[in-house]
């Protein structure tokens, strides 16, 4: 089945302790992009990545890290978490950007929670 | 940071009804405008990908219109059913990146 997954779905974290957010596509995608929703102020972008090794910054990318070393997998990392950074994260894959313009597919979430 | 905006933020309707709501975007630089449906305590999906002005395209009682020289998509819904009650998401594409509406909450009342 094509999807996108993340993992954990849930994490409660403290202030100050890295973590990371794992994200997976199975549909060869070549472009996959990390998002935060918080209430009354919709999908903002992170990071995003347009192939192995190429990625660069959405409008809120303080705080946060990525990298592409596998087409497949693109993961999210938090080094130092603070409480603002509490929020929904989404990933999400599409084809390509460059030869068109596609859909993006998402992954099912990531509810993280920074005490 | 550009600015995508979606209005109304919220709408009420009755089974049957049809609706529409709007999205406005930056008129310069355009590349793509989607359209997504997200239901609660699910993950966003994609409705429409729009690339031309003048663009229309509709799937069952969902259809789609594109004006890229003012900056305005709109999303209209003939006859709605309670399973359409969701946010309806605009995204604009510029130079790879996307920018997102806060979004359209229609509840749809049997």
């Amino acid at each position: 089945e094509a999807q996108v997954t993340q993992n954990p779905r849930y994490l409660i974290t403290v202030t100050g302790k890295k973590l990371t957010v794992t994200c997976s596509q199975n549909m060869n995608h070549e472009y996959m992009s990390w998002y935060r929703q918080d209430p009354g102020l919709g999908l903002r972008q992170i990071y995003y990545s347009m192939n192995v090794e190429v990625t660069d910054k959405g409008d809120v990318p303080e705080g946060y890290k990525v990298s592409r070393k596998e087409k497949r997998n693109f993961p999210l990392i938090l080094e130092s978490p603070s409480p603002n950074q509490t929020s929904l994260y989404f990933c999400a894959s599409s084809l390509t950007l460059g030869t068109g313009a596609v859909e993006q597919y998402f992954g099912p979430g990531t509810r993280l929670t920074v005490t | 940071i550009l600015n995508v905006e979606q209005s109304p933020q919220s709408l009420h309707v009755q089974e049957g009804d049809s609706t529409n709501f709007t999205c406005s975007f930056p008129s310069s630089n355009f590349y793509a405008l989607h359209w997504y449906r997200w239901e609660t305590a699910k993950s966003p999906e994609a409705l429409f990908v729009m690339t031309l002005n003048g663009d229309e395209k509709k799937k069952g009682r969902i259809s789609a219109t594109l004006n890229t020289k003012e900056g305005y998509s709109y999303l209209y819904i003939k006859g709605s059913q309670p399973e359409d009650s969701a946010t309806y998401l605009c995204a604009f594409i510029n130079f790879n990146k996307f920018y997102f509406g806060s979004g359209t909450k229609l509840n749809v009342k049997p």
